[in-house]
Order: structure tokens, then C-alpha cells, then sequence
């Protein structure tokens, strides 16, 4: 069963705004990862944010955790073309190493 | 680093035979993991294993799925006998206990008709 659930299913923008996409998820985490997938490849790790951390910066990616609303949002600043991939986020279930993973959203970056 | 290393990138079969798909993880990492992609059900995880040991195969879909992992550099995910529902693209993915982030491979298509 999927525990994040990401918004939208689909993005499209232009060039140089910045995007915006959020996660939620059912149970208590350790911590929440974000990865990209670009198409025919495997997914890519992002950024790691713990339970114990509201906001992170990794470059163009901020990412931040409300734990009290079980929820996560990624934002990527100043799109480029390249940046066009799906993005999925995954959670732990306190205690355990395994990740779920959700449906990821399709982000594309229009020149 | 040449990553996690899986293999074929591509396999087609037909319905009833045997797959093997390959997984070589990084050196060093003691967790492995497979998980499967399709349209329909996203990612889903079929079993992880800790330095060798299977821990949780509760996502493996049947007993057509096996897998194992013989030492720390390799693993095997096994279908018998195939079937066309099992179609889906197959990742390994590997990482250390400090959780710094799963690797994945290349991943492997397959098709069975």
C-alpha cells in the first residue's frame, strides 16, 4: 500500500519559475526522502529530511516536514529543462530500513 | 563507484519460462533491496535483505517470486514460471545503515508475452 501520496499527479511550467510539490503521508516516520526518476532510469536520491527537521536545503531544492500534518513539500527554484523527471517521496515506517514509496509527480519544464 | 549494477536492461520471454534478473550492489552496503515498477501500482517493494539475510519479503507477490542474495555482492530475483501480468520494470536499490539515501540501478524491463 502507498503511504505518500504526491500533488499534483502532473506539472507543467516554464523555464525559470519555480515548482512546487507536496507529499503526504498516513503513519509516524523516522524520516521522509525525496527522489527523481527520469524517464527509462532509476530513481535518483534527493534530499533526506529527519522527523526532528522542519526545513532543508539542498541547491535549487528546499524541502520541508510538518509532522503534525503528515505532510512534505518540495520545491525546486528557478526550473531549467533539465529538471523535467518525476518526483517521488518515500517514508519509513519507525523502525524499519524499508521505504514506500508514492506515485511520484510528472514535472515538466517547458524552455 | 560504478553504482548499482543490474542486468539485462531488457528481457523479454514468453509465458511459462524462467527470468533471472541480477542485482550487484555497492560495496559496502549491507541492505538490498528489489522493488518493482508499474503504471498501475507506482513502485513497490518485494523483498529487502540485511548483510545477506532476506528481512521482509511480505511484498512478493506469489510463490512464482524468489529471490536471494548469496554474498554481499550479488542477488538474484527469480519468476517461474513467468507470466504476462508480471511485465513491469524490476529495481535493485542498496544503502548503508546511516540512511544517507537509497542507490539505485538502471533497472531491468521486462516483458513477458
Amino acid at each position: 500500500s502507498q503511504q505518500g501520496e504526491e500533488d499534483p499527479q502532473a506539472l507543467s511550467i516554464q523555464e525559470g519559475e519555480n515548482a512546487t510539490m507536496n507529499c503526504s503521508y498516513k503513519t509516524s516516520i523516522n524520516n521522509l526522502q525525496w527522489y527523481r526518476q527520469n524517464s527509462g532510469r532509476g530513481l535518483v536520491h534527493l534530499i533526506l529530511i529527519r522527523s526532528n527537521e522542519r526545513e532543508k536545503h539542498s541547491g535549487r531544492l528546499r524541502v520541508t516536514l510538518d509532522t503534525s500534518k503528515k505532510s512534505s513539500s518540495l520545491l525546486i527554484t528557478a526550473s531549467r529543462a533539465a529538471d523535467t523527471a518525476s518526483y517521488f517521496c518515500a517514508t519509513d515506517r519507525g523502525g524499519s530500513e524499508k521505504l514506500v514509496f508514492g506515485k511520484g509527480t510528472k514535472l515538466t519544464v517547458n524552455p | 563507484d560504478a553504482g548499482v549494477i543490474q542486468s539485462p536492461r531488457h528481457e523479454v520471454t514468453e509465458m511459462g519460462q524462467e527470468v533471472t534478473l541480477r542485482c550487484k550492489p555497492i560495496s559496502g552496503h549491507d541492505y538490498l533491496f528489489w522493488y518493482r515498477q508499474t503504471m498501475m501500482r507506482g513502485l513497490e517493494l518485494l523483498i529487502y535483505f540485511n548483510n545477506n539475510v532476506p528481512i521482509d519479503d511480505s511484498g512478493m507477490p506469489e510463490d512464482r517470486f524468489s529471490a536471494k542474495m548469496p554474498n554481499a555482492s550479488f542477488s538474484t530475483l527469480k519468476i517461474q514460471p513467468s507470466e504476462p501480468r508480471d511485465s513491469a520494470v524490476y529495481f535493485c536499490a542498496s544503502t548503508r545503515p546511516n540512511r544517507a539515501g537509497y542507490t539505485f540501478g538502471s533497472g531491468t524491463r521486462l516483458t513477458v508475452v
